[in-house]
């Protein structure tokens, strides 16, 4: 059973630019939260997705940000007109239900780098 | 609301010698915690979690904590470093009862392990 899955892993964009972010679940999972972590911050809740709704969106940027979590195909997290203060590691969790007891099983997440 | 404080952000000790990383909580439900680790450049890897059942939680790789409600903490020891416990370590809360698992992270501790 594969494990979560992120790409890209490394994302250079310059300032301005789109970055999209790829989330595929574990099988089965159908809950998924992206976090943030910026440089010497621990990681921060942004978004907690189901298929096709958005639960829990407390902890994104009120604007640039948005992300969803399709029917079919992987979660997505867009970052609209990129600035420095953006370039962290993005972090995709899923878990097989909603409890709060449930394991979030992490990706590898996606490192952003803005120019 | 959630919080977690890490007391230290660096540990370090010899191989061999006790680890101890302390983690304290505040919640205002009964809470589910969790420690997990993080290797450089990888994602969060669940070393053990707390869900109301036994206040003793052993988890792998030899990490075992204790939950106690009259301190709020969970702090986290393993009886021998390895070398390969180096990395850093972040200790989670999340809501107990219906909640969903939006997990609130500590600000991660990083544990050093000398020769």
């Amino acid at each position: 059973n594969a494990g979560v899955m992120q790409n890209p892993r490394h994302l250079v964009r310059r300032r301005g630019q789109e970055a999209r972010l790829r989330c595929s679940p574990m099988k089965g999972h159908s809950h998924v939260y992206w976090y943030r972590q910026l440089p010497e911050e621990g990681l921060k809740f942004m978004v907690y997705l189901q298929k096709e709704n958005i639960i829990d969106e407390s902890g994104m940027p009120k604007e640039r940000f948005s992300a969803e979590f399709p029917k079919e195909g992987p979660s997505i997290l867009r970052i609209q007109q990129v600035v420095r203060g953006d370039s962290a590691a993005y972090f995709c969790a899923s878990s097989p239900s909603q409890g709060g007891a449930d394991t979030q099983y992490f990706g590898p997440g996606t490192r952003l780098t803005v120019l | 609301a959630q919080s977690v404080t890490q007391l230290g952000s660096h540990v370090s000790v010899s191989e061999g010698a006790l680890v101890l990383l302390r983690c304290n909580y505040s919640s205002s439900v009964p809470p589910y915690l969790f420690w997990y680790v993080q290797y450089p450049n990888q994602g969060l890897q669940l070393l053990l979690k707390y869900t109301s059942a036994a206040t003793l939680v052993k988890g792998i790789n030899g990490f075992e904590a204790e939950f106690k409600k009259s301190e709020t903490s969970f702090h986290l020891t393993k009886p021998s470093a390895h070398m390969s416990d180096a990395a850093e370590y972040f200790c989670a809360v999340s809501a107990g009862g219906t909640s969903y698992g939006k997990l609130t992270f500590g600000q991660g501790t990083i544990l050093t392990v000398h020769p």
